[in-house]
């Protein structure tokens, strides 16, 4: 089974200091990462996803997320915030061995609010 | 957005009635995916289709059905056997069925129950 926490319902920062959206994850196998961003009332847009190689991934709009196995984790970090980064922060999990069983779930966290404050 | 477009974006489903949600795609992708959005509970899978013709139950099939008869299109029946059906429905898509991809997703459909 995979599984992902989000253990943050709702990170607030002030503009211009970095941020970090937390995300650990529970995998039998080796996993797939993804970011996505959520504005009110409008679908997810990918924001950067860990396949292999190079831990640190840099995605859309000056964000990166860091992976780490050890801890099991996948940080989605940004060095300077902006008020438009405000918005709901979903990270999600594929189990590389599931998948070759057939499953191809993409696995949700349920989410972490951002506020960026003026 | 991109290429995927839900319609319409607004429903509302009177007690016992069933209700389609559209789902099109012009990426020219081959897996197809409906998700279901509640407040506080992140995305959960309904189904997901691989290829024309065929499709998959998710965690939460119940109280659903779907078809794909036609590669760019998977509609999503919401039927009466959907005791809670209030949330905001996500469609998506990916090109295939290589584990590293992306899945890309339509601007949702709110359902609303009178």
């Amino acid at each position: 089974a995979q599984s992902v926490a989000q253990p943050e319902d709702q990170v607030n920062v002030a503009e211009g200091n970095p941020l970090t959206v937390k995300c650990t994850y529970s995998v039998s196998g080796n996993p797939y990462l993804f970011w996505y961003v959520q504005y009110p009332n409008r679908g997810l847009q990918f924001l950067l996803k860990y396949i292999t190689g190079d831990n640190l991934v840099k995605g859309s709009y000056g964000f990166e997320a860091e992976f780490n196995k050890s801890q099991t984790s996948f940080h989605l970090k940004k060095p300077s915030a902006l008020v438009s980064d405000s918005a709901l922060y979903f990270c999600a999990v594929r189990d590389i061995s599931s998948f070759g069983a057939g499953s191809y779930q993409l696995t949700f966290g349920k989410g972490t609010k951002l506020s960026v404050i003026p | 957005d991109g290429g995927i477009t839900q319609s319409p974006k607004y429903l509302f489903r009177k007690e016992g009635q069933n209700v389609t949600l559209s789902c099109e795609q012009n990426l020219n992708h081959d897996a197809m995916y409906w998700y279901r959005q509640d407040p506080g509970q992140g995305l959960r899978l309904i189904y997901y289709s691989q290829i024309v013709n065929d499709f998959q139950k998710g965690d939460i099939a119940e109280g659903y059905s779907v078809s794909r008869e036609k590669k760019e299109s998977f509609p999503l029946t919401v039927t009466s056997a959907q005791k809670n059906p209030t949330a905001f429905y996500l469609c998506a898509s990916s090109p295939g069925l290589v584990v590293s991809e992306t899945q890309y997703f339509g601007p949702g459909t709110r359902l609303l129950v009178l």
